[in-house]
């Protein structure tokens, strides 16, 4: 099972709106609403963000949604924020009952 | 609240065996629908997903990596341990254990702090 495919950066000024995508299969991304969505502060661990395609875990900001067609999903930020600086990780459950990641994209709050 | 942290060597030598533990607070591994996972992330480099232990002992591997792991759980001692066997310099990597309940949805949450480890002779 290949990793999922995400765009290396992206970037946005503050207050702006930005969508992250993760590409996949119909063996993960397409074949199950189990898409999660991490994010990572350099030196920090993973911080889940979104789970299940579009559900907040408590705490998390409603400026942070998730959606998913056919074998992509996506991550959009809105009224971007210096703190959303950060490495952004996608996951998938797999029809081989594993877990896969994205390659990660590096947001940049310009 | 839910805590994790993992410890283990921070340095081993090729061809060695790693063997992490993972501690966790906050929940018991005999209830069910709880889990588990490691999670490896090389310097600079993407996550890699490893290995998953559910309460009921049920495990789940990387297939990549399959022959070369092993999980395994001390509910008493609230402890997950994964071993993985020849290691070579490319596992160099900050090791993450994370914790998994099936009704919390199909993720990981939280993590722990992760561990370094080198792998070089």
């Amino acid at each position: 099972q290949s990793a999922l495919t995400q765009p290396a950066s992206v970037s946005g000024s503050p207050g702006q709106s930005i969508t992250i995508s993760c590409t996949g299969t119909s063996s993960d991304v397409g074949g199950y609403n189990y898409v999660s969505w991490y994010q990572q502060h350099p030196g920090k661990a993973p911080k889940l963000m979104i789970y299940d395609v579009s559900n907040r875990p408590s705490g998390v900001s409603n400026r942070f949604s998730g959606s998913k067609s056919g074998n992509t999903a996506s991550l959009t930020i809105s009224g971007l924020q210096a703190e959303d600086e950060a490495d952004y990780y996608c996951s998938s459950y797999t029809s081989s009952s594993f877990w896969v990641f994205g390659g990660g994209t590096k947001l940049t709050v310009l | 609240q839910i805590t994790l942290k993992e410890s283990g060597p921070t340095l081993v030598k090729p061809t060695q065996t790693l063997t992490l533990t993972c501690t966790f607070s906050g929940f018991s591994l005999s209830t069910s629908g709880v889990g588990v996972g490691w999670i490896r992330q090389p310097p600079g480099k993407a996550l890699e997903w490893l290995a998953l232990i559910y309460w009921d002992d049920d495990k789940r591997y990387s297939p990549s990596l399959k022959s070369r792991l092993t999980i395994t759980k001390d509910t008493s001692k609230n402890q997950v341990v994964l071993t993985m066997t020849n290691m070579d310099p490319v596992d160099t990597a900050t090791y993450y254990c994370a914790h998994r309940e099936v009704r919390g949805g199909t993720c990981f949450d939280p993590w722990g702090q992760g561990t370094l480890v080198t792998v070089s002779s």
